[in-house]
């Protein structure tokens, strides 16, 4: 079975300061990872995905995240914040090969990005 | 991108009544979408997967007669908790696949359900 932990329930940020979000993950398969944000009163939306090959992975809204396997872990990261990136983070991890909605999702980060 | 929308985003109800909630891919056909219930402070968990013209897929711990699941269309799936009791109360979200791309789930905004 898979497991997701985001280390972080609450990320406070500047604007314009990076920031990292933490996703550590557990399986004993190959998995695909993934990162969603949702925005207040909206869907999750897909940011980025890791299926193979770069570790790095850049996704939309200049976010990106590395694979890093020995770690077991898929951090977020983006240089410099705007204060529109203010939402919830969810880190997901699905396995190889199995049904595509089965997604394990970690508990969220929500990213507030003060002025 | 792909929409996909929920209806109602909030809904009270009393303790014993039914509650449908319905999911629709407005510009795409979903053969197959997923309802996800969380918690406060809690991540989502997949409930079932809703498969057009066939039986839910419910997930170990889910009840089948408690959470009907119908996907009559290629554009619609509901959700009815039956017999609602305050501990149904919750987050219910779901997701369509478009059939391209793996992990490319396009979820809906979410119906927070309360129980009185």
């Amino acid at each position: 079975a898979q497991s997701v932990t985001q280390l972080d329930s609450q990320v406070p940020v500047f604007e314009e300061a990076p920031v990292e979000l933490r996703c550590n993950y557990s399986s004993s398969v190959s998995v695909y990872l993934f990162w969603y944000v949702q925005y207040p009163n909206q869907g999750l939306q897909l940011l980025l995905k890791y299926l193979s090959g770069s570790t790095l992975v850049k996704g939309i809204n200049g976010f990106e995240a590395e694979f890093n396997k020995s770690q077991t872990s898929f951090h977020l990261r983006k240089p410099s914040v705007h204060i529109s990136d203010t939402a919830e983070y969810f880190c997901a991890v699905s396995e190889y090969g199995g049904s595509q909605g089965n997604l394990i999702f970690g508990k969220g980060t929500k990213l507030s990005v003060k002025p | 991108g792909a929409v996909v929308s929920q209806h109602p985003s909030w809904v009270i109800c009393k303790s014993g009544t039914s509650v449908k909630i319905e999911c629709r891919s407005l510009d795409f056909q979903a053969t197959t979408m997923f309802w996800y219930r969380q918690f406060p402070k809690q991540s989502l968990m997949l409930m079932a997967t809703s498969n057009e013209g066939s039986k839910a897929t419910y997930e170990q711990g889910v009840e089948k007669d408690k959470f009907l699941i119908n996907h009559a269309s290629l554009t619609l799936s509901t959700l009815t908790v039956t017999s609602a009791h305050p501990e149904d109360s919750s987050f219910y979200i779901c997701s369509a696949h478009s059939g391209s791309g793996v992990g490319e789930l396009f979820f809906g905004e979410g119906s927070r359900l309360t129980v009185l």
